[in-house]
């Protein structure tokens, strides 16, 4: 089983749409999440930490279910320079990050 | 404070010679991380690495492909007798010393190998 798991889309969706993205990860123990955003030809960039409470940057919300061991990402409001592939990292006990291999999101105008 | 620096950018290699990829991390950071991008896939972890250590190197293959950081200098992810399955995107990262609170990982602009 993957370390990290994330359904590759694409997700195709208007301008002003909310769009979610889950990921789900196998190891009970993983200490702390991220989700990144890669533009195509370009490094990955990171978006924002998850935390157990659950955060909020601007328009965009994460969430971490420890429980269910999955973690979310809100998008809402899309604009068209939100497309992107959207990347689910998780770090293990051993400092090792894991990660996903992306959910590729396009904002149609 | 200068991000995570890679050079080349671009690198061209004919099939047999040997690439070297420079990552020079950023300021205060300890570990590096090497991954490698194949056209239309995701990030795979090839090694982790701290200062004059190789912390894990399962993802790195077994043979032609090496790497260091040492004492001075910038770390640096070697590619003996590169073949055309070598041309990727290598990307490194930087974080800071785990015991610390900060754990991100922060992306260099990666260096495109090409392969004839």
């Amino acid at each position: 089983r993957k370390e990290v798991e994330q359904d590759p889309g694409p997700f195709n969706v208007p301008e002003g749409a909310t769009v979610a993205f889950n990921c789900t990860y196998s190891n009970s123990a993983s200490q702390s999440f991220f989700w990144y955003r890669q533009d195509c030809r370009k490094e990955p960039k990171l978006l924002m930490s998850v935390y157990s409470s659950g955060n909020e940057d601007g328009r965009f919300t994460a969430q971490l279910n420890r429980a269910s061991q999955y973690i979310s990402l809100l998008i809402r409001d899309s604009k068209l320079s939100d497309s992107a592939t959207y990347l689910c990292v998780v770090l293990n006990t051993g400092n090792q990050f894991y990660f996903g291999t992306g959910t590729s999101l396009t904002v149609i105008p | 404070n200068a991000g995570v620096m890679q050079n080349p950018r671009h690198l061209v290699r004919r099939r047999g010679q040997e690439a070297r990829l420079r990552c020079s991390p950023m300021k205060g950071h300890s570990h590096v991380y090497w991954y490698r991008q194949l056209p239309e896939e995701g990030l795979k972890f090839m090694v982790y690495l701290q200062k004059e250590n190789i912390i894990d190197e399962s993802g790195m293959p077994k043979e032609r492909f090496s790497a260091e950081f040492p004492k001075e200098g910038p770390s640096i992810l070697r590619i003996q007798q590169v073949v055309r399955g070598d041309s990727a995107a290598y990307f490194c990262a930087s974080s800071v010393d785990r015991h610390q609170n900060s754990d991100t990982q922060y992306f260099g602009p990666g260096t495109r190998l090409t392969v004839l």
